[in-house]
């Protein structure tokens, strides 16, 4: 398995709070995803990053931002979660952009 | 709109039979495709990819069938066994290579 983790793996907040998800990876792959994942929706993207400092929106991003500091983590930032925000969360890598991608064992998230 | 979508939630099959997943898409700028399995709890795990200017890629007992003109693939698992039980995505890329997955459909393996 690629080394990737997730932190936390799950997570119950309150409408309003700011929440901030880690994904980090050992693998030292450029590119780095974040999808979400709901029922009839299969898993759409929201934020990816293609190096240190290099990210860029995907289907999903509104309500949600991202930063690479380092290659080896991709931290996705909720300011103000909503109810609507409640949802699976999985990390993914891939060495490069046409590479098939590895995901992380997710985050559940909860808001209230 | 979905861009890809599949139309079965679930399929049950007998262990050591066929199972055939289907999938399709709208989108004929997309030139790349993938299936991806996933367990209860777990992240998805690739599977098998195929590009465009193939029409067929196998890898064991799974194989993905391209039928451009149509916008159809499929997953074929020959022959399946109880661990096949999981949800499987099918997802397709253009040229940016960001993924856009299916909604997933259950696959049940009865031994």
């Amino acid at each position: 398995d690629a080394g990737i983790t997730q932190s936390p793996r799950h997570k119950v907040t309150e409408t309003g709070t700011p929440v901030t998800l880690r994904c980090h990876q050992t693998e030292n792959h450029r590119y780095m995803y974040w999808y979400r994942q709901d029922p009839g929706h299969g898993l759409r993207l929201i934020h990816y990053s293609y190096g240190v400092k290099d990210t860029d929106k995907g289907e999903v991003s509104d309500g949600y931002s991202v930063s690479r500091s380092k290659t080896e983590d991709f931290l996705l930032t909720l300011e103000s979660a909503t109810s609507s925000q409640t949802s699976v969360y999985f990390c993914a890598i891939s060495e490069t952009r046409d590479n098939e991608q590895f995901f992380g064992p997710g985050t559940r998230l909860t808001v209230l | 709109d979905q861009q890809v979508k599949q139309n079965s939630p679930s399929l049950s099959v007998q262990e050591g039979r066929i199972s055939i997943l289907n999938c399709d898409y709208t989108n004929s700028m997309f030139d790349y495709f993938l299936w991806y399995k996933k367990y209860p709890a777990e992240g998805p795990t690739f599977l098998i990819s195929i590009s465009s200017i193939k029409d067929k890629n196998e890898d064991g007992r799974f194989t993905v069938f391209l039928n451009k003109s149509a916008k159809h693939l499929s997953l074929h698992i020959v022959p399946s066994q109880p661990g096949d039980s999981a949800v499987y995505f099918c997802a397709a890329a253009d040229s940016s290579y960001k993924l856009i997955f299916g909604s997933g459909t259950r696959l049940l393996v009865r031994p």
